[in-house]
């Protein structure tokens, strides 16, 4: 019941934008993004908590559509600095009726010079 | 700050043999959280802590686990008795509220023979 990312992997030039898909077969009460590079902890990007809610962090932002059960991740301009992995997380279980927390497997994406 | 701290970077054991990674988190947060991460699992929330309080331990995978946070400058994962199937890279992390930044330590990685 994890959370399924795609695309898997994705490869970008720079300046160039992707989109990250997060969906989930089970009710989403928050959506975590975060990004982890090989060998290093993963960096905390953002949460999502409402259905609709979209946010924002440097030329990263993201959406949460609830009814969809899906939360999509924007990177536009893309930097040699964003490469990595990046993971969607149903988040930590804040209220009663949400499930387990877990996450995605993962997308890698690779921005070239 | 010096940021979140574990200890140790790195643990070899035995098979059967006891385990305690520790965790400092960024004083003045309230939340602490202990992730697990391997290649076959991907990441994991172990459990997180509110006021030193477990709030959500549905992620601690067996009774072989235990954590606990005896003040708001500590916290102890332990693992009794270790398997090889326990290798993995185990994260702390922390953050003032649930629903704000995590803030993740460098891990220790763990490898049970």
């Amino acid at each position: 019941q994890q959370p399924v990312q795609s695309p898997q992997a994705v490869i970008l030039r720079e300046g160039e934008d992707a989109v990250i898909n997060c969906s989930s077969s089970k009710a989403l009460y928050s959506v975590h993004w975060y990004r982890q590079k090989h060998g290093e902890a993963p960096v905390f990007l953002m949460i999502l908590l409402k259905g609709g809610e979209q946010k924002g962090h440097e030329k990263i932002s993201a959406s949460f559509n609830e009814k969809k059960q899906q939360s999509s991740l924007y990177l536009t301009a893309s930097q040699l600095s964003y490469s990595g992995t990046y993971f969607c997380g149903t988040g930590p279980k804040l209220v009663a009726n949400a499930g387990k927390s877990t996450f995605g497997d993962g997308t890698t994406l690779t921005v070239k010079p | 700050d010096a940021g979140v701290i574990q200890s140790p970077r790195h643990e070899v054991t035995e098979m059967g043999q006891e385990v305690t990674l520790r965790c400092k988190p960024i004083s003045g947060h309230d939340y602490l959280f202990w992730y697990r991460q391997t290649m076959m699992r991907g990441l994991e929330l172990l459990i997180y802590f509110n006021n030193n309080v477990p709030i959500d331990d549905s992620g601690m995978p067996e009774d072989r686990f235990s954590a606990k946070m005896p003040n708001a400058s500590f916290s102890t994962l332990k693992i009794q008795p270790s398997e090889p199937r326990d290798s993995a890279v185990y994260f702390c992390a922390s953050t003032w509220d649930s629903t704000d930044t995590q803030y993740f330590g460098p891990g220790t990685r763990l490898t049970v023979l």
